[in-house]
């Protein structure tokens, strides 16, 4: 089975730049699109990230991502970090008509 | 404004059946699928399905197949999820999100529902 592997968790300052990767286990992870959704604490999960390196509207451009097929893997980089982006990320992508979820990441700002 | 909105909270037994429903607002229902995505404490996400408010065509994760029935009422604009057979670790919150035009990524998410299976 397709899988996803995020790191666990990630951590940096205010201000900093952070890169959160996943890895695909089989396969071109640049064969179907990857999404990048933010969950905070108590609440459901929304989008920064979509189709790659899309952001939807209202979500700033401190967000963005990217597709590495030499390593096999997808990422999401937040710039200028703030503690307002402390939260749990999960990638997204396909496998054969199921949708699959990265484990995801958990962004520490501190 | 699109909203999703979901039915309370359930307790259940082992062995009983859920069914956990998604009224939909302010966009045409029968034009974007429903997907269920459900998150157990402290876990991930974890893809459960797919329905096509249009046709009823319906679209399984594996691990869910012959325990799962994702149907919905175009009348009412509302989509449901019932899962039976239920354990101890289906102890999870259950999101209905709707996906984007494309069918790409889920655009919408409803505030999720909390099942909790218990003896």
């Amino acid at each position: 089975n397709f899988m996803l592997t995020q790191p666990h968790s990630v951590s940096e300052s205010p201000g900093k730049t952070v890169t959160i990767s996943c890895t695909g286990s089989s396969g071109s992870i640049a064969s179907n699109y990857v999404q990048w959704y933010q969950q905070r604490p108590g609440s459901a999960p929304t989008t920064v990230i979509y189709e790659d390196n899309q952001r939807p509207s209202g979500v700033p451009d401190r967000f963005s991502g990217s597709i590495d097929s030499s390593s096999n893997s997808a990422s999401l980089t937040i710039s200028g970090l703030k503690t307002e982006d402390e939260a749990d990320y999960y990638c997204q992508s396909y496998d054969s008509g199921s949708w699959v979820f990265g484990g995801g990441t958990t962004l520490t700002v501190l | 404004q699109v909203q999703l909105v979901q039915s309370g909270a359930e307790v259940k037994k082992p062995g009983a059946s859920v069914k956990v429903s998604c009224k939909a607002s302010g966009y045409a229902f029968t034009g974007y699928y429903i997907h269920w995505v459900r998150q157990a404490p402290g876990q991930g996400l974890e893809w459960m399905g797919r329905v096509t408010p249009n046709s009823g065509l319906t679209n399984y994760a594996q691990k869910f197949q012959g325990r799962v029935t994702m149907t919905r009422d175009t009348s009412i604009s509302t989509a449901y999820m019932e899962l039976s057979r239920l354990r101890s670790d289906d102890t999870a919150v259950y999101y209905c999100a709707r996906a984007d035009s494309s069918g790409y990524y889920l655009e919408y998410w409803g505030q999720g529902t909390l099942v909790t299976v218990s003896s």
